[in-house]
């Protein structure tokens, strides 16, 4: 079955203090790896897509890095409007059209 | 370029009736998918519609339907609400729907159902 699991669930932050987010993936075949940020009571915000292992992306603070198990989201210097609940989510080789597997998410809490 | 839209923004129903939900996807994407979203179980994919036709449907039972329009635009119906249906539901358009393209998402319709 195809699964997606983020870590940690939460994390507290200073401003300044760079962390890495987790997301390893187990499916039949990645096509594609998405993040999004999520705002309360807003709908996800895209961020990053990576398709293949060796990939990274970088916008920002934010820093998208694709092995064959998992990906990274890396959060350099952050500052307290990048709190959020970031999501990861993968599509599979077969899979059905528009479905996105999401991970429960880390919402990430930075402190001034 | 214009987001997604969903309208409405918020509803309150009660158990046993029926709602239906509207979504707007970006100009020129033709695939729009609808997802559930609770703190238990996060977000989960309802179905897909792609040129005014279903082509996926997650695990989800028949009182959940939908359609699409000509122009891509497409609502969602939830039949006889019961009080687990409370949620936030959101659509997301792609251009084609295929594993590789990227959603992009509306800002959601959240249901309480009472």
């Amino acid at each position: 079955e195809d699964q997606v699991t983020q870590s940690p669930e939460a994390l507290r932050l200073q401003e300044g203090e760079s962390s890495s987010l987790n997301c390893s993936y187990t499916v039949s075949g990645l096509r594609g790896l998405f993040w999004y940020r999520q705002d309360p009571g807003k709908g996800p915000e895209f961020l990053f897509t990576l398709y293949s292992a060796g990939e990274e992306k970088e916008k920002e603070r934010l820093k998208a890095t694709l092995t064959k198990k998992e990906s990274f989201l890396h959060i350099t210097a952050p500052k307290p409007e990048d709190s959020a609940t970031y999501l990861c989510a993968v599509t599979n080789y077969g899979g059905s059209q528009g479905n996105l597997i999401f991970g429960k998410g880390t919402k990430l809490s930075v402190k001034p | 370029k214009a987001g997604v839209t969903q309208t409405p923004r918020y509803l309150i129903k009660t158990r046993g009736q029926q709602v239906t939900l509207s979504c707007s996807p970006i100009s020129g994407h033709r695939s729009v998918s609808w997802y559930q979203q609770t703190p238990g179980q996060g977000l989960q994919f309802l179905f897909e519609y792609f040129s005014e036709t279903q082509r996926n449907k997650g695990n989800f039972p028949g009182r959940f339907s939908g359609r699409q329009f000509s122009n891509s635009r497409s609502e969602m119906n939830v039949s006889t609400l019961e009080l687990g249906d409370s949620a936030l539901y959101l659509c997301a358009s792609s251009l084609w729907g295929g594993q590789a393209d990227t959603q992009y998402f509306g800002p959601g319709t959240r249901l309480t159902v009472l």
